[in-house]
This record gives C-alpha cells, structure tokens and sequence, in this order.
C-alpha cells in the first residue's frame, strides 16, 4: 500500500532555532515527486518544497531544506531561523509516475515558542 | 493573480440531505482536484478532472460525484450525507494535472453534518 508516516505529531522549537521534521513513504515505483505543504490555521495548504525523486541533490527554499534519502525513503524538512509564521501543521506528500493524486500524511503540528 | 476559491466556506447540513461545493480554479489551470480532510488526519484524494474529463478517483463511494464546467470550475456533490463526511473539503488545480506539477490548493469549505 501507498503510505506516508508521519511520525511526529507535534514539535515545539524556539524562534530563531532549528527544527526537523520526519517523513517516510512507501512507494515502489522509481519515478515520483516529493512535497511538504504547510497549512496554517487559516487552513489554505501552502506548498513549502518539492523534490524530484530521480534528482539526488537536496531541494532548498530560502529556509526551508529537505535531507532526501531514496534508498531509505526518508524525505525530512528542515526549517532553519524559525519564525513565529512558521507555526502550522505541516504535511509530507508524494505523488507517483501515471496516478494523479497524492499521497499525504497525517501531518506534524509546529509550535514556535517566542 | 487569484488563488483558488471555494464556496461556500462554511456548510451545515442534516444527515441524508445533499450537498453541493463549488470550486473555481487559478486562471489558466485545466485541472482541479478535490479532497477529503477529516480532522486531524491528512487528505485523502477523491477526484481529479481534467478538460471536463474524470482522471482519477479515490476509494470513496458512488455517492460522491464531481464535475467540471466548460470554464474549468467544478463541483462536488455529495448525496445521503452520513456524519463521517464530516471534513474539510480542499480543492486544488494545476495546469495539466500531471503528476510532476505542483497542485495549488484553496482554503477549503468546512462541511458538518449533524
């Protein structure tokens, strides 16, 4: 079965400091796309990153990076400098080569602690 | 540019009524995607439409049914609302649908059946 774990359901971080969060999937497929969303409590999903499966350098977005590790099927978010935006439910997905919806998981809850 | 919309944003109904949600896409996007989101879990994909066609759908039953409008808008119907449809229904769009696109989601429209 298609499955993303999230394992983390809430992390706190203090501003400023460093926090990464963990994601693993279960694909069998070679070809797929990899995202983190970030969804505040306004609730309108925002996308974060993206990471191309066949790409083997780490996606990076300001301070937002990814440690993507295919043969384990590990995909963490790293959020450098946090920020009290940066509050959020944060969701892991993948999406495969021929299929047309994502696969999310059931999200990690980030506190950032003034 | 305007986001994705969806209408309404909040909704109350009463078990075995109908419902029907509305969404609009981001302007030149052929593809819109709807989603399940029950409280506390990730969402789960219902159907994608691409060019009034259905692409895709989900393990939800025949009482969920979508279409697309000539515009690219859609609409999600649900009959015999049972109180599990309880959720968070997201609508997301991409140009073409295809998996190596990021889909952009709107704010959801809150669905609770009493």
């Amino acid at each position: 079965a298609q499955t993303v774990t999230q394992s983390q359901p809430e992390m706190s971080v203090q501003e400023a400091e460093t926090v990464t969060l963990s994601c693993t999937y279960d694909t069998s497929e070679s070809d797929y796309y990899l995202f983190w969303y970030k969804q505040p409590p306004s609730r309108q999903m925002i996308l974060v990153i993206r990471q191309e499966a066949y790409k083997q350098q780490n996606a990076t977005e300001n301070r937002f990076s990814v440690n993507f590790q295919k043969a384990a099927k590990s995909f963490s978010l790293k959020i450098s400098d946090s920020q009290l935006g940066d509050a959020a439910m944060y969701f892991c997905a993948y999406i495969t080569s021929g299929t047309y919806k994502y696969i999310f998981g059931t999200g990690t809850r980030l506190k950032v602690l003034a | 540019d305007a986001g994705v919309t969806q209408s309404p944003t909040h909704l109350i109904k009463t078990r075995g009524q109908h419902v029907t949600l509305r969404c609009s896409p981001i302007s030149g996007h052929k593809s819109v995607s709807w989603y399940q989101q029950v409280l506390g879990q990730g969402p789960q994909f219902i159907f994608q439409y691409y060019e009034k066609e259905e692409r895709g759908r989900g393990n939800f039953p025949d009482r969920f049914s979508a279409r697309q409008f000539p515009n690219y808008s859609s609409e999600l119907n649900v009959n015999a609302l049972l109180l599990g449809d309880s959720a968070l229904y997201l609508c997301a769009s991409s140009s073409f649908g295809g998996n190596q696109e990021t889909q952009y989601f709107g704010p959801g429209t809150r669905l609770l059946v009493l």
